[in-house]
């Protein structure tokens, strides 16, 4: 079954804490990418990455940090230091060439 | 700067009226632009992208250089076409991200 996994779908944060959220994808995609969706916002980019060991900041980057040692992942760490953590998150793959992206089921988290 | 803008975030239509979702880009150089959809408890999916100029679930859009708009058309809406949409720009063979519009919801009523 080939797609892309977000874990968990919903995940509640304490304040001060890091929390790591999960991205595979299983599409041989090189590009994956970071978005945070708020009501009347749309979708804002925070990281993307198109090769491994590689990745890019995005729009909101701030408070936020990704890695990229495997081809099919790309776990996105939501930091003490970002103000508002609580929102959607998305996370997208892509090939290189200028083809439809697409998405997990998308985690949200909350700052309890 | 590359920008994508939808002025409306909301827009009601009755079943069997037609649809117009606007979009209009910044983009200096040949975009290549999308439209995705958000349905209620679904994965935002791809609904249509300008260079196949397809028609979707009874959807068009055509890209417009002049005026850089890409609207999103249908000639009667049904209540399943209720959703959310978002225009969407990729810089043509930049290998870049996408740069997604705020998105505007269509509700179709009975």
């Amino acid at each position: 079954d080939g797609g892309i996994t977000q874990s968990p779908k919903y995940l509640f944060r304490k304040e001060g804490q890091n929390v790591t959220l999960s991205c595979e994808q299983n599409l041989n995609h090189d590009a994956m990418y970071w978005y945070r969706q708020d009501p009347g916002q749309g979708l804002r980019l925070i990281y993307y990455s198109q090769i491994v060991n590689d990745f890019q900041k995005g729009d909101i980057a701030e408070g936020y940090s990704v890695s990229r040692e495997k081809k099919e992942s790309f776990p996105l760490t939501v930091t003490s230091a970002q103000k508002n953590p609580t929102a959607f998150y998305l996370c997208a793959s892509s090939t290189l060439m200028n083809t439809e992206a697409f998405f997990g089921q998308g985690t949200r988290l909350t700052v309890v | 700067a590359q920008r994508v803008t939808q002025p409306e975030k909301l827009l009601s239509v009755f079943k069997g009226a037609p649809v117009e979702l606007k979009c209009n880009y910044s983009y200096s150089g040949s975009p290549e632009l999308f439209w995705y959809v958000q349905y209620s408890r679904q994965r935002l999916q791809l609904l249509l992208r300008h260079i196949s100029r397809e028609s979707i679930k009874g959807f068009t859009a055509d890209l417009n250089k002049g005026e850089t708009s890409f609207h999103l058309k249908k000639p009667f809406a049904q209540e399943e076409d209720s959703a959310m949409y978002y225009c969407a720009l990729r810089g043509r063979g930049s290998q870049g991200n996408l740069i997604f519009g705020k998105g505007t919801k269509l509700s179709v009523k009975p």
